[in-house]
C-alpha cells in the first residue's frame, strides 16, 4: 500500500522556538494532505487541510498564524509550529488520500511526530 | 454537523473471546465509515471501510463491521481476539465531498487482552 512518512518522529524544543514537521507521500502524489493533532489518550482532531498550490484550509479554532502549513510539492507538506509553547506539546499526524478503485479515497497516515515543548 | 461516538473508552477481553466495539455516527447523507487501529508508537492502520453495497464489511486481521442505517451504527467485531489485537481502535466518518474526505474521528476505544 501507499506509504506516508513524517520527519522527525520526535522533537524536543525550548519555548519560543519554531519547529518544522515534514510529511511526505513516498510512492504516490498527493495534492491534498491533512494534519491532525492527538492529545494523550484522546482522539485525532483535524487541524487543517493542506492544498498543493494554494493556501491551507484551517478548521475552526486552529490558529493559522501559529500553525503554518506549506504544501511545497505533490509529495511534501510541512507544518511549522511557530513560537511553540508547552501547550503545543502533542502528537501531530499527517495523512494523504491515495488511489481507490471505488468510493472514497483511503487515507494513508504517517507514523506521527511527538512534539515536546519545554 | 458530523460526529462519531464510541461509547466504550476502555474494553478488556480474554484472549480467544469474541469482541464487539461500538460506533455511532451522525451524518446527513450516506456516510463513508472507517475503522482504524493504532498500536503504540505506530501510525493508524485501516481495518475496513464502508461506502455502499453489502452492509457487512470484511476487513484485515479477521475483523468485520456491520453498517446499520436504522441505528446509525457501524460496530466492529472479531470472533476470537488475539493478544496482538491490544491497541486503540478509532471509528471515523468521512466528511466532505468527492474523494478527498476529511475524517471525523470518534474518541477511540482502548482494547486490552488478557492471556
Amino acid at each position: 500500500g501507499a506509504v506516508v512518512s513524517q520527519h522527525p518522529s520526535r522533537v524536543i524544543c525550548k519555548s519560543g522556538t519554531s519547529v518544522k514537521i515534514e510529511c511526505r507521500s513516498l510512492d504516490f502524489q498527493a495534492t491534498t494532505m491533512f494534519w491532525y493533532r492527538q492529545f494523550p489518550k484522546q482522539s485525532l482532531m483535524l487541524m487543517a487541510t493542506s492544498n498543493e498550490g494554494s493556501k491551507a484550509t484551517y478548521e475552526q479554532g486552529v490558529e493559522k498564524d501559529k500553525f503554518l502549513i506549506n504544501h511545497a510539492s505533490l509529495t511534501l507538506s510541512t507544518l511549522t509550529v511557530t513560537s511553540a509553547h508547552p501547550e503545543d506539546s502533542s502528537f501531530y499526524i499527517c495523512s494523504a488520500p491515495g488511489q481507490a478503485s471505488g468510493g472514497p479515497n483511503e487515507q494513508f497516515f504517517g507514523p506521527g511526530t511527538r512534539l515536546t515543548v519545554l | 454537523a458530523q460526529s462519531v461516538t464510541q461509547p466504550d473508552i476502555h474494553i478488556t477481553v480474554s484472549e480467544g473471546a469474541s469482541l464487539e466495539l461500538r460506533c455511532n455516527y451522525s451524518y446527513g447523507a450516506t456516510p463513508y465509515l472507517f475503522w482504524y487501529v493504532q498500536s503504540p508508537g505506530q501510525g493508524l492502520q485501516l481495518l475496513l471501510k464502508y461506502f455502499s453495497g453489502d452492509t457487512l464489511v470484511q476487513g484485515i486481521k479477521g475483523f468485520e463491521a456491520e453498517f446499520k442505517r436504522s441505528q446509525s451504527s457501524f460496530n466492529l467485531r472479531k470472533p476470537s481476539v488475539h493478544w496482538s489485537d491490544a491497541a486503540e481502535y478509532f471509528c471515523a466518518v468521512g466528511a466532505g465531498l468527492g474523494g478527498y474526505n476529511k475524517l471525523i474521528f470518534g474518541a477511540g476505544t482502548r482494547l486490552a487482552v488478557h492471556p
